[in-house]
């Protein structure tokens, strides 16, 4: 069974710059995770979707992060324009019991 | 509300057994996991709890009390690839079945 992929594993970008990240979740798992985890920390959740509708987002920072879902399948997170506090691992998870994860992105924003 | 917490790090013997301790609290207990996390990787599933007891899988087990709002994971056998940070997660029926997630507690293994 293929895992959580994501792309890209790392990205460098200058401050008020955009990025992308991409995600595909594991072959019929309806719930989708978005976390941001900085060194040290437990991941920290930006948003829910089951299937193509959005369950949580209340913490993501709308004015700067969006996210969809289209097709209930593929996921994209977005930043526009980043901030240097956004330097972080983005990490998609998938779900049925279990929480799986891919390997992340590591953002830095310089 | 709601909180995790587990020790911020350990140190342990190659070949030792180690036991790392979660406390939670939390109105809508569903399930509490242990991920493994090494440095500069994604969280891997270990081991999810629902009822009360000992898991046991491989050299690893998870242990669960509801009533005290507290678990172990144990590790047995100690070996060097075991160094890495282990996250207590614990899922929350009130909070749409989200994870909510310990800080992790770094383990290093010493030969």
């Amino acid at each position: 069974e293929a895992g959580v992929a994501q792309s890209p594993r790392y990205k460098i970008i200058e401050k008020r710059q955009s990025v992308a990240f991409w995600c595909n979740p594991i072959s019929g798992h309806a719930t989708l995770y978005w976390y941001q985890q900085i060194l040290g920390q437990g991941p920290k959740l930006l948003i829910q979707f089951q299937n193509n509708g959005v369950v949580d987002d209340s913490q993501l920072p709308k004015d700067r992060f969006s996210a969809e879902r289209l097709k209930g399948v593929d996921s994209t997170l977005k930043i526009q324009p980043a901030k240097l506090e956004d330097s972080a691992v983005y990490l998609c998870a998938s779900s049925s019991t279990v929480q799986y994860f891919g390997p992340g992105t590591r953002l830095t924003v310089t | 509300g709601q909180n995790i917490d587990q020790p911020t790090e350990m140190t342990a013997t190659e070949g030792a057994i180690v036991q790392i301790n979660c406390t939670y609290q939390t109105s809508g207990f569903n399930g509490l996991f242990w991920y493994q996390q090494h440095a500069g990787e994604a969280p891997t599933f270990l081991s999810y709890n629902v009822l009360d007891g000992l898991e046991e899988k491989g050299r690893f087990s998870s242990f669960l009390s509801r009533s005290k709002g507290y678990s172990y994971l144990l590790l047995k056998e100690l070996q060097m690839k075991d160094s890495a940070s282990y996250l207590c997660a614990v899922r929350d029926k009130r909070s749409n079945y989200q994870l909510i997630w310990g800080a992790g507690t770094k383990l290093i293994i010493k030969p």
